[in-house]
C-alpha cells in the first residue's frame, strides 16, 4: 500500500524558513517523480514543484522559484521542500504527491501539513 | 504558463443526475490532462489521467473526454459520495497548472 506522510509544518514569521518532509513507502521511491502541491485556506489547488526520480531535474512554480528548493534522499525514501523567505501568501496546506508511472499527473497524495506564515 | 479555466465554478445537482464539468486550456495540451476529486478537509484523489483513462478503483460512472484545449469530466449518475470539488490539471508543460475547481453541491 502506497503511503505518503508529510511533516514539518507549523507557524513561522514572514521572512523565516521551514523544511517539509514526506516519508514514502509501498512503492519504488527512487523510480518515481515526486511533487508538492499546496492549498491556501478556502482556495484551490496550486502546483508548487516536482523532482524526478534521480533528483537530476527539478521544476518550480513561478511563485516559489528562487525561494523554495525541492530535494530527495532515495536512501531514506524521503522527499523534502526547503522553504526560505516565507511570505504570508505561502500560508497553505502542503501536500506531497507521487507521479503516475506514465508520468505527469499525481496518483497518490499525502494527508497534508499546514504551514502558517504570520507575525 | 498555461492557464486552465473550469466551468461552472459550482453547480447544484440531485442524486441520479448526469453532471458535466468543462476545462479549457489557454493553449493546446494534447491529451495531457488529469482530473481530481477533493472532499472537505481531505487530500485530493486522482480520478482520470491522459484525458480519459480511469485510475484504478475509480467507478465507471466517471468519464473524461477531450483533446487540445477543451475537456470534459462527466458523472453519468451522481451518487451521494460524489458531492465534492473537482479540479483539472494540465501536464503538457511546466509549470503544471490546475483549474480553479468546480464544486458539486446537493440540490
Amino acid at each position: 500500500e502506497v503511503q505518503l506522510l508529510e511533516s514539518g509544518g507549523g507557524l513561522v514569521q514572514p521572512g523565516g524558513s521551514l523544511r517539509l518532509s514526506c516519508a514514502a513507502s509501498g512503492f519504488t521511491f527512487s523510480s518515481s517523480t515526486m511533487g508538492w502541491v499546496r492549498q491556501a485556506p478556502g482556495k484551490g489547488l496550486e502546483w508548487v514543484s516536482v523532482i524526478t526520480g534521480s533528483g537530476g531535474n527539478t521544476y518550480y512554480a513561478d511563485s516559489v522559484k528562487g525561494r523554495f528548493t525541492i530535494s530527495r534522499d532515495n536512501s531514506k525514501n524521503t522527499l523534502y521542500l526547503q522553504m526560505n523567505s516565507l511570505r504570508v501568501e505561502d500560508t497553505a496546506v502542503y501536500y506531497c504527491a507521487k507521479d503516475t508511472p506514465q508520468g505527469g499527473s499525481f496518483d497518490y497524495w499525502g494527508q497534508g501539513t499546514l504551514v502558517t506564515v504570520s507575525s | 504558463d498555461i492557464q486552465m479555466t473550469q466551468s461552472p465554478s459550482s453547480l447544484s445537482a440531485s442524486v441520479g443526475d448526469r453532471v458535466t464539468i468543462t476545462c479549457r486550456a489557454s493553449q493546446g495540451i494534447s491529451r495531457w490532462l488529469a482530473w481530481y476529486q477533493q472532499k472537505p478537509e481531505t487530500a485530493p484523489k486522482s480520478l482520470i489521467y491522459a484525458a480519459s483513462s480511469l485510475q484504478s478503483g475509480v467507478p465507471s460512472r466517471f468519464s473524461g473526454t477531450g483533446s487540445g484545449t477543451d475537456f470534459t469530466l462527466t458523472i453519468s449518475s451522481l451518487q451521494p459520495e460524489d458531492f465534492a470539488t473537482y479540479y483539472c490539471q494540465q501536464y503538457n508543460s511546466y509549470p503544471r497548472t490546475f483549474g480553479g475547481g468546480t464544486k458539486v453541491e446537493i440540490k
